[in-house]
C-alpha cells in the first residue's frame, strides 16, 4: 500500500513563474491537507480539501495560492508569480475516508526554491 | 483547540527512556492529545493519541494526568533514529479540521 506521494520532490523556479505541486493521497483516503514549512520554522496549515471541495482554506495566503482536489487525479497546490518568500517545503497529508480520527499520513514533501 | 506548551529542546542518552512533557492546561473535555514527530527533512509521522486513559503502541507510551492538564510521551529505549522534533497537539477528534503544529520539542539522542 503506497504512502502519500508528492511530486516533484524538488522544484526550482524564477521569480514570477508558476509552481505546481502534486499530491496523491493514500488509497482510499479522500481527505487531503497541505502544510508549508519555511526554513527553520514549524509546519503551518494551509488548506484542507475533500474530493471536489475546499473545506477549510483559512491558512492560504489570499493571493497567488490556490488548491484543488478533483474527482480524478491528484490534489494540486498552485502558486502563481512566485516570490523568494515562497521558498519552503510543502507537505501534503491524507486521512481515511470514513472517519477523521486526526491521524494524518504525510508525504515526503516538495521543496520549492525560488531564485 | 487548546494551546500546548513544550520545552524547546531535550537530550537523551541512547538506550535510555526519553520523557517528553507537554502542558495543555486549557484542554476541554472532548479534546484529544496527539503526538507527531518530524525527523529532519522528512514528513511528519504520527506517533500516538489519547483522550484520558494512558495509551501504548509499538512506538511509544502516552501518559495523561488525571486532570488532563498535562501529558508525557515516553520513548522507552531511545535510539539515534529517534532524534527529531516532537509535536504535542490538542484538538477535537472527528472535527474534520487540520492539526495545528506548534514549535515542538527538539529531541537529541546521543550515543
Amino acid at each position: 500500500n503506497a504512502g502519500v506521494m508528492q511530486n516533484p520532490r524538488h522544484l526550482v523556479r524564477r521569480r514570477g513563474q508558476e509552481a505546481r505541486l502534486r499530491c496523491s493521497p493514500m488509497k482510499g483516503h479522500s481527505h487531503v491537507y497541505w502544510y508549508r514549512q519555511l526554513p527553520e520554522e514549524g509546519l503551518k496549515f494551509m488548506v484542507y480539501l475533500q474530493k471536489e471541495n475546499i473545506i477549510d482554506e483559512s491558512g492560504m495566503p489570499k493571493e497567488r495560492f490556490s488548491a484543488e482536489f478533483p474527482k480524478e487525479g491528484p490534489s494540486i497546490l498552485r502558486i502563481q508569480q512566485v516570490v523568494r518568500g515562497d521558498s519552503a517545503a510543502y507537505f501534503c497529508a491524507s486521512s481515511p475516508y470514513t472517519v477523521n480520527t486526526g491521524e494524518l499520513f504525510f508525504g515526503e514533501g516538495s521543496r520549492l526554491t525560488v531564485l | 483547540d487548546a494551546k500546548t506548551t513544550q520545552p524547546t529542546s531535550m537530550d537523551c542518552a541512547e538506550g535510555r527512556a526519553a520523557n517528553l512533557p507537554c502542558n495543555h492546561s486549557t484542554i476541554s473535555g472532548n479534546e484529544y492529545v496527539y503526538w507527531y514527530r518530524q525527523i529532519h527533512s522528512q514528513g511528519p509521522q504520527y506517533i500516538i493519541h489519547g483522550l484520558k486513559n494512558n495509551e501504548t503502541n509499538e512506538m511509544a507510551s502516552l501518559i495523561i494526568t488525571e486532570d488532563r492538564k498535562s501529558s508525557t510521551l515516553i520513548l522507552p529505549h531511545a535510539t539515534l533514529r529517534d532524534t527529531a522534533v516532537y509535536y504535542c497537539i490538542v484538538r477535537v477528534a472527528d472535527s474534520g479540521y487540520a492539526l495545528n503544529f506548534g514549535k515542538g520539542t527538539s529531541l537529541l539522542v546521543t550515543p
